[in-house]
Order: structure tokens, then C-alpha cells, then sequence
């Protein structure tokens, strides 16, 4: 099945730095949603884009739905400690009941 | 928080045995779903419902069944568990948000198969 492309598939950072990560597609979306997940838990989800070009916030997470819906954006400002975690993208269409899921980026925050 | 829960949280059996995970939703949500998650192939959907008795296949189907006898559970069966389905099975209920669809997921279940 398809799989949706994230980059980086791993960051290594120190606290405070800012974090930019992206997803891109070879077909539209109408939806893109942003998940975490940590060690031994479920994803959660973040934040839900519906519109091309429409910019949402979650506090210091900011996430983008871009303008050729083909790709998605997260940013996740002065990070800290508890940000440590695999973060996936995936993205649905109108009618359509499945997700299609990123390869996860993975965030490790050096002390 | 979805009010969704899986049992057991974590399992091992051994190859050739039947094994049935359970998934427990609170709020009557029309949609279920069964994901698996490996090292390298991220989640990846087994079967879903749209409703009780309706089922259809994911992408990763073989060797699993499902049933859906009422709305707030969906089972997961593996017939005759082997060791290439020991990995991580998380369920997921689909909400309507506030422009679109979102799904939320359960703690998951472990499962290794000896």
C-alpha cells in the first residue's frame, strides 16, 4: 500500500531548538493529520488541516496544509524534553474511510 | 481521550494457536479500525468496520478475521497465530472533526508469537 514520505526519518537536537519536519505525497488530500507517539503508547493525534494552505496551531506545534495538497508541514517551537517521540503524518480523502500513514520522523532531544 | 480500550495489553502465545484481541469503544462510534505497527513499515491497516456486522479488508488482511456483534466492540482473530504476526495491533475509531474525519487510537496490544 502507499505510504506517505516524512522527512527526516530521525532528528537529533538540543532543548530549545526549533524542530521543522515535512510529509509529501504522489496524490492529493483533502485531510492531513499530524500524530504523536511515544514509547509504548498509541499514536495521539496533534492537530487536523482540512483546507490548502490553511496554517493551525496546538501551543508550540504548528502544522501547515500545503497549497498543492500534495504535502503537509510541522513545526514544533523551543522544544523540550517531553517532545521526544515518533511523529507521523497521514493523510485521507472525502469518502474514502482509510488512512494513508508517513514513515514517522523520530525526535531525540540531546541534553 | 476516545474511551477506547484493548485487552490484553500484552500477549505471548505460541505458533499455531488461535488468539483473539479485543477492542472496547464507549462513545458508539460507527467506524472501527485493526492497524499493525512494525519497525519499518509503520502502521499498517488489517480490517475495518463501518458498522455492526459490516466489515471490509485493509492492506494486510491475510491470516486475520474481524467481527463486529455490537457497536462498542471490534474483534481481531488470528486463526492460527505465526511468528511473522508477532507486532503491535492498535485499534481506531473514527470522529467526525470539525471540517473532516480524525482517527483516534487505543493504547495498543503486544503480541509475540513463540
Amino acid at each position: 500500500g502507499q505510504q506517505l514520505n516524512q522527512s527526516p526519518q530521525s532528528m537529533f537536537i538540543q532543548e530549545g531548538e526549533d524542530v521543522s519536519m515535512n510529509c509529501t505525497s504522489s496524490s492529493i488530500f483533502n485531510t492531513w493529520l499530524w500524530y504523536k507517539q511515544e514509547p509504548g503508547e498509541g499514536p495521539v493525534l496533534l492537530i487536523a488541516l482540512y483546507k490548502a494552505g490553511e496554517l493551525t496551531s496546538n501551543g508550540r506545534l504548528t502544522a501547515q496544509f500545503g497549497i498543492t495538497r500534495k504535502d503537509s508541514f510541522l513545526n514544533i517551537s523551543a522544544s523540550i524534553p517531553s517532545d521526544v517521540g515518533i511523529y507521523f503524518c497521514a493523510g485521507s480523502n472525502f469518502g474514502n474511510e482509510k488512512l494513508t500513514f508517513g514513515t514517522g520522523t523520530r525526535l531525540t532531544i540531546i541534553p | 481521550d476516545a474511551g477506547i480500550t484493548q485487552s490484553p495489553r500484552h500477549k505471548v502465545t505460541e505458533t499455531g494457536t488461535p488468539v483473539t484481541l479485543r477492542c472496547h469503544q464507549t462513545e458508539n462510534h460507527r467506524y472501527m479500525y485493526w492497524y499493525r505497527q512494525d519497525p519499518g513499515h509503520g502502521l499498517r491497516l488489517i480490517h475495518y468496520s463501518y458498522g455492526v456486522k459490516d466489515t471490509d479488508k485493509g492492506e494486510v488482511s491475510d491470516g486475520y478475521s474481524v467481527s463486529r456483534s455490537k457497536t462498542e466492540d471490534f474483534l481481531l482473530t488470528l486463526e492460527s497465530a505465526t511468528s511473522s504476526q508477532t507486532s503491535v495491533y492498535f485499534c481506531a475509531i473514527r470522529e467526525e472533526g470539525l471540517a473532516g474525519y480524525e482517527q483516534y487510537f487505543g493504547p495498543g496490544t503486544r503480541l509475540t508469537v513463540t
